[in-house]
């Protein structure tokens, strides 16, 4: 089965511009999440779809973030306006069942950087 | 609030040696546990985890951990570490909120030098 796949891999952006990524999820997996790593920081989770409904959205930093899964297929994440503390790595994982016996499936990342 | 801590941001080891990657947690109720490993350039992949049953739980790759409730760890382990085995290791903790919204460790880079 094709793995959870995101784009892009790498973005460059100036301070204030906006930025989409999108996520992929496997085929049939009904949860989708988003995670970040800020610099040699820890994985935080940000939030989580089931199809194309938010369940969880308590770990979005801002209103600067927009996430969005139309027809529950992919997703994206918008960054807009991009501000410097935005740099980090963005995971996008889906799972058959939002459960602890369905673990996660990570995509590559993609990694932001904000000049 | 749940938390995880891994206390090494580094491990060496020689190839063919023991590993062990250090993790303890704190969370209210019954742990769930997860190690994650992240090759260069790749997502994290999914090595084990622990819900309930034995103390000593078996993954991926020869790898295994083992929970100690007493000591609210969950090191992970292998008996002889390989220069493949050279990547960044995740534990991680279910929410309290239940579900895989996960809340993970900062991270260990493990190097297996020849």
């Amino acid at each position: 089965e094709a793995g959870v796949t995101q784009f892009p891999s790498h973005s460059v952006i100036e301070k204030g511009q906006t930025v989409t990524l999108r996520c992929d999820p496997i085929s049939g997996h009904d949860n989708l999440y988003w995670y970040r790593r800020v610099m040699g920081k820890e994985i935080k989770f940000l939030l989580h779809f089931v199809k194309e409904s938010k369940q969880d959205e308590s770990g979005m930093p801002n209103n600067r973030f927009l996430a969005e899964r139309t027809g529950g297929t992919y997703s994206t994440l918008k960054v807009q306006p991009a501000e410097l503390e935005d740099s980090g790595v963005y995971f996008c994982a889906s799972s058959q069942v939002d459960g602890p016996n369905s673990p996660l499936h990570f995509g590559n990342g993609t990694r932001l950087t904000v000049t | 609030a749940q938390s995880v801590a891994q206390p090494e941001d580094q491990v060496n080891v020689a190839e063919g040696n023991p590993l062990t990657v250090k993790c303890t947690y704190s969370v209210s109720g019954n742990p769930y546990l997860f190690w994650y490993v992240q090759y260069p350039n790749r997502g994290l992949q999914f090595l084990l985890k622990y819900i309930t049953g034995d103390n000593l739980v078996k993954g991926s790759y020869g790898f295994e951990a083992e929970f100690n409730k007493s000591q609210t760890s969950f090191h992970l382990k292998k008996p002889s570490a390989l220069v493949s085995d050279s990547a960044l290791y995740f534990c991680a903790v279910r929410d309290t909120g239940g579900g895989n919204k996960l809340t993970f460790g900062t991270g260990t880079q493990l190097k297996v030098e020849l």
